[in-house]
Parts: structure tokens; C-alpha cells; sequence
């Protein structure tokens, strides 16, 4: 049961354009999700996050949107670097049933490329 | 600020073997959670503690256990070690049981032959 799903294994992007990562979630409990991005041979790195009772963050070249009728999320960034290549994770969590945040589901990852 | 720290980097076991893995979170951090990524997947959520205790658990066998020091910093345990425990573990820390904001060490890689 994959409660977070990122249906794009891998998004090649040219340098200077805009790279659009996305995320679908099934579990109505979720309501804090966070974005990841990790090179290999290392641990993720947090990048940002949104609460649910919002529908967009900033935070610099980083945009994270959030549509809760559709259970979607993506991540924008502009303008795309060539450091920016790595696997990108977009995670969920939630206080269902009185549990503490913490435990994050995570989607499989997307392989972001952007070329010079 | 001193990041999430783990130990071992790298490390190989036999089958039916048993490993100890560390953490010490990030300052100012006192809830430490494991995960397990393997090749090609997300990371899967262990276990968490706060306060010493276990909090949450996912869903993994009760091979999988861990421990936490009054310092704060965090064990992992998996006895009987299987094959399919190759994997980087990871561990995440963040402040209290409302802290939602979850930082990563760079994980200890674990090979079982």
C-alpha cells in the first residue's frame, strides 16, 4: 500500500528553466509534508516543507505547492543548477489517531538532471 | 551546530550475525527515529523514540529493536541478521513528539553476505 507515490522515476531539466517534481498522497490523516533531496552515498537533506493549511511555500529558488482536494503536491524550482541533480523525496506525516509527528512515509524518489 | 551523527559509515555482517548501529542527534534535538532505505526505494520508517521509551513502530520484526540514552542519542539492533537487511539505515532527529521538522545523518551502510 503506497500511501506516497511519485509517478516520475526520473525528470531531465536544462539549466535556467523551471524543474517541476511531483507527489500524490491517498491517506486524508497526512498533514505536514517535506521535500528531500539526496545525493548518493549520502542521507537526505531537508529542502522544505508545508503544513496542510496552507497551499504554497517559499523559500528561495524552492516552491512547494499543495493541493489537498487532490491529494498533490510538486516542488518548483527556479532557475535549475547543475548542483541541483540528486534523487528528490517527497515525505508525509500526520498526527492520525494521536501519534506524534515523526514518522514520515516517503514516496519512491524522483532523479532529477539538470544539464548545463 | 553539529548535524545528526551516525556510526558506523560502512559495514559488512554474516548471516545470522548481529549488528549495533548508532546516532547522536542534532543539538537541540531530543526524538531520534530509524529508518531503512534500500536500493531504489524510499526510506521506511523503523521506530521512534522520545523519552527513552519506543513511541512508534512500523512495520518491521521484533529483530529490529533499539534503545535510547538519557544524552539522547540512539541505538538500532537488528539480530539474525538476513540478507535482505542490506540496506542504509538512517537516523532522523527532530524536538519533541511535535517537532515536524526531521533532519538526517548521512547513514551507515549495512552489507549482509
Amino acid at each position: 500500500d503506497q500511501q506516497v507515490k511519485q509517478n516520475s522515476p526520473s525528470l531531465s531539466v536544462q539549466e535556467g528553466r523551471i524543474s517541476i517534481l511531483n507527489c500524490d498522497y491517498t491517506n486524508s490523516m497526512f498533514d505536514y509534508f517535506l521535500w528531500y533531496k539526496k545525493y548518493p552515498a549520502e542521507g537526505p537533506t531537508f529542502l522544505i516543507s508545508i503544513s496542510s493549511i496552507k497551499d504554497k511555500n517559499e523559500d528561495g529558488r524552492f516552491t512547494v505547492f499543495l493541493n489537498k482536494s487532490a491529494k498533490h503536491l510538486s516542488l518548483h524550482i527556479v532557475p535549475s543548477q547543475p548542483g541541483d541533480s540528486a534523487v528528490y523525496f517527497c515525505a508525509a506525516s500526520g498526527r492520525a489517531g494521536g501519534t506524534s509527528y515523526g514518522k514520515l512515509t516517503f514516496g519512491q524518489g524522483t532523479i532529477l538532471t539538470v544539464h548545463p | 551546530d553539529a548535524g545528526v551523527t551516525q556510526s558506523p559509515t560502512h559495514l559488512i555482517k554474516t548471516r545470522g550475525q548481529q549488528v549495533t548501529l548508532r546516532c547522536s542527534p542534532k543539538s537541540g534535538h531530543d526524538t531520534v527515529s530509524w529508518y531503512q532505505q534500500a536500493l531504489g526505494q524510499g526510506p521506511q520508517f523503523i521506530f521512534q523514540y522520545y523519552e527513552e521509551e519506543e513511541r512508534q513502530r512500523g512495520n518491521f520484526p521484533d529483530r529490529f529493536s533499539g534503545h535510547q540514552f538519557p544524552n539522547y542519542s540512539s541505538e538500532l539492533n537488528v539480530n539474525a541478521l538476513l540478507l535482505g537487511d542490506s540496506a542504509l539505515y538512517l537516523c532522523a532527529s527532530s524536538f519533541g513528539l511535535s517537532g515536524n521538522t526531521i533532519y538526517f545523518g548521512e547513514g551507515s551502510w549495512l552489507t549482509v553476505v
